[in-house]
């Protein structure tokens, strides 16, 4: 199986900072990487696809890279509405492996 | 806007089955592969079984091969997952959610819909 690992497991931050947060795929997964957004007792939103393609309607503060093997996702400027956990997921093979998850709190 | 609704979910007894059952509205249900994914309470995701839009192709994570088994049904525009021998670590939230790309064999996620609660125990 492939192991998705995120980092870090959580963060403070500011209205206003830019947060970046990192998966690192256990092996090459090319493009086929996925990131999420979750707020409490909510489920999942899409927002990144194909390690860079926003979905439709995710603002323009989100933005998706990738170097090899590591990935990350990057909110230019932190939103109140922003603050929730965050997940990276391949989809290179099967089993569809997530990421351990990253909460953005307020500092 | 495309809808997924879960249902069927509920207390059951270990060793106990239930069928959950996810209805989608709004988009052309027969061409994208739809998946669950389930969340133990306070973990992280994660992914259970997906099935093509044809329904002609099913994928399980290791530890419910077996034991459960997802269907779809295109005239209902319902897929469902059959969870049978259950146990206490199957406890979680389970969500279904759309495959991104039409008549792809293995895509992102992009439409998730609400979870519905799964309880394992005595």
């Amino acid at each position: 199986d492939i192991q998705m690992t995120q980092s870090p497991s959580s963060l403070s931050a500011s209205v206003g900072d830019r947060v970046t947060i990192t998966c690192r795929a256990s092996q090459g997964i090319r493009s086929w990487l996925a990131w999420y957004q979750q707020k409490p007792e909510k489920a999942p939103k899409s927002l990144i696809y194909d390690a860079s393609s926003l979905q439709s309607g995710v603002p323009s503060r989100f933005s998706g890279n990738q170097s090899g093997t590591d990935f990350t996702l990057t909110i230019s400027s932190l939103q109140p509405e922003d603050f929730a956990t965050y997940y990276c997921q391949q989809y290179y093979n099967y089993p569809l492996t997530f990421g351990g998850g990253t909460k953005v709190e307020i500092k | 806007e495309v809808q997924l609704l879960e249902s069927g979910g509920g207390l059951v007894q270990p060793g106990g089955s239930l069928r959950l059952s996810c209805a989608a509205s709004r988009f052309t249900f027969s061409n994208y592969a739809m998946s669950w994914v389930r969340q133990a309470p306070g973990k992280g995701l994660e992914w259970v079984s997906r099935i093509t839009g044809s329904g002609d192709s099913t994928y399980y994570t290791d530890s419910v091969k077996g034991r459960f088994t997802i269907s779809r049904d295109n005239s209902k525009n319902t897929v469902y997952l059959q969870m049978n021998s259950l146990r206490a670590e199957d406890t979680a939230v389970y969500y279904c959610a759309k495959g991104g790309a039409p008549e792809t064999l293995i895509d992102a996620f992009d439409i998730w819909g609400q979870g519905t609660m799964v309880t394992v125990s005595s």
